[in-house]
């Protein structure tokens, strides 16, 4: 079983349109993170998130917001797509105490 | 100046060599994070650490804290081992990533 998966593993899309990827895991693990991966392979952290707080980098625009239904699950919703918005998302999963993370395979986002 | 500071950037060793590559960092650290990423794209966690040395297979991963360093060793290196390796540090929920750096191990 895939410890931490996202769909959709690829994704092309028009400027301007408003896209969701979703992220799951079945660790049990209390905090899951969003990472944006751009063209030079430059690993950000978008976003972290327990399910007592959200941590956002400053960075991230507002167009970009985490979605959490429960504790296994954090979405990444985009509105109004833009060229630069085109990159790899990691999703990733760790437990409280931080010893180890878990990343999912990636979501390829074009946008054009 | 990154906050973080990987070398070296490309690193061409043949089969068998052992590898260290490092990582400078010059802000407060909880702890310190190897990640591995292969050409197909997938990232596999290392090594999280906070002090020490921590060893596992062939893999050693060193930090010392006063220094604000770590290293990432491997022994008998293998083909398989090319990929990008990723040095990132955490502290109070925030983290930054070195720039990676290329490991290209020939038979």
């Amino acid at each position: 079983d895939t410890a931490v998966s996202q769909t959709p593993k690829y994704l092309v899309t028009q400027m301007g349109n408003d896209k969701s990827i979703k992220c799951e895991q079945n660790l049990g693990h209390d905090t899951m993170y969003w990472y944006k991966q751009d063209s030079k392979k430059f690993l950000k952290i978008m976003f972290s998130y327990n399910n007592k707080e959200l941590i956002i980098n400053e960075t991230v625009p507002n167009r970009f917001s985490p979605k959490s239904p429960d504790k296994a699950h954090l979405n990444l919703h985009i509105n109004s797509l833009e060229l630069g918005d085109s990159a790899v998302y990691f999703c990733a999963s760790s437990p409280l105490d931080g010893n180890t993370i878990y990343f999912g395979e990636g979501s390829w986002l074009t946008v054009v | 100046k990154n906050e973080v500071e990987q070398s070296p950037q490309n690193l061409t060793a043949q089969e068998g060599e052992f590898i260290t590559i490092n990582c400078s960092y010059s802000v407060g650290i909880s702890a310190l994070h190897w990640l591995q990423q292969h050409p197909g794209g997938g990232i596999v966690s290392l090594f999280m650490l906070s002090s020490g040395k921590k060893k596992h297979g062939r893999l050693i991963a060193t930090i010392n804290i006063q220094e604000k360093h770590s290293s990432l060793h491997i022994t008998a290196s293998h083909p398989r081992d090319s990929a990008v390796y990723i040095c990132a540090v955490y502290n109070a929920g925030k983290s930054t990533f070195g720039d990676g750096t290329t490991l290209t191990v020939k038979p």
